[in-house]
């Protein structure tokens, strides 16, 4: 079965500064493929970011970048250069090989960017 | 470009009416479509998923039921609403691929509040 989790329920972050949401996931399956959104109080969720179980490389995509360490099954998600638009809840997402029509979502964290 | 709709954006039902949330998809064609559930502050529940016109994946036991009568419409229904219904609904859409790098794209959402 497919797992994702997220501990941190709640952080704070000084603007400019830079900050790590934590995930971690378990899977049995040898491709998969790591998501992270963005949610505004909105509610409106926000594609951020992508990892594939076969990069070699960790993702970036501007301010966010994901540290990927595969053998500790952990696809933090880092945002550098904190902003106060930064400011929301941040899911981490994963999608396996073999059940490909379904994404597992993780709790979620609420990220708060202090002025 | 696509783009995804749902509507009503906020509905506000008494206990025992019925239900239909609306989600359409323009841009694509043959999505895989999701309904999702959020409680206030809390993470994501797959409700249904649906790969193709009529078939209807369920993944939660509970008064609610999904359509897909056309292949960019998806509607979330129920005969009875409970007061636990109450919650963010969230249609999403994906390209109808294995591939594990395609991500899912969201709706606007609806707040349904159950009274």
């Amino acid at each position: 079965a497919q797992k994702i989790t997220q501990t941190q329920p709640g952080m704070f972050v000084q603007e400019k500064e830079a900050v790590t949401l934590d995930c971690t996931y378990d899977t049995s399956d040898q491709s998969y493929g790591l998501f992270w959104y963005k949610q505004p109080s909105s509610g409106e969720m926000i594609f951020l970011i992508y990892q594939g179980s076969y990069d070699e490389q960790n993702a970036t995509e501007g301010r966010y970048s994901l540290n990927f360490q595969k053998a500790r099954k952990s696809a933090n998600l880092v945002i550098s250069a904190s902003q106060l638009g930064d400011s929301a809840m941040y899911f981490c997402a994963m999608r396996g090989e073999y059940n490909f029509n379904k994404f597992y979502f993780g709790s979620g964290t609420k990220l708060n960017v202090k002025p | 470009s696509q783009t995804i709709h749902q509507w009503p954006a906020t509905l506000v039902q008494p206990v025992g009416s019925p239900l239909s949330l609306e989600c359409t998809v323009e841009g694509t064609s043959n999505p895989n479509l999701y309904w999702y559930r959020q409680a206030a502050g809390r993470g994501l529940q797959l409700l249904f998923y649906s790969i193709g016109i009529g078939q209807i994946s369920s993944e939660v036991p509970q008064n609610l039921s999904a359509s897909r009568p056309q292949d960019r419409q998806f509607i979330l229904s129920s005969k009875k609403l409970l007061l636990s219904d109450s919650g963010f609904y969230l249609c999403a859409w994906k390209h109808f691929s294995p591939k594990v790098e395609e991500t899912q794209y969201f709706g606007p959402g609806t707040r349904l509040l159950v009274l």
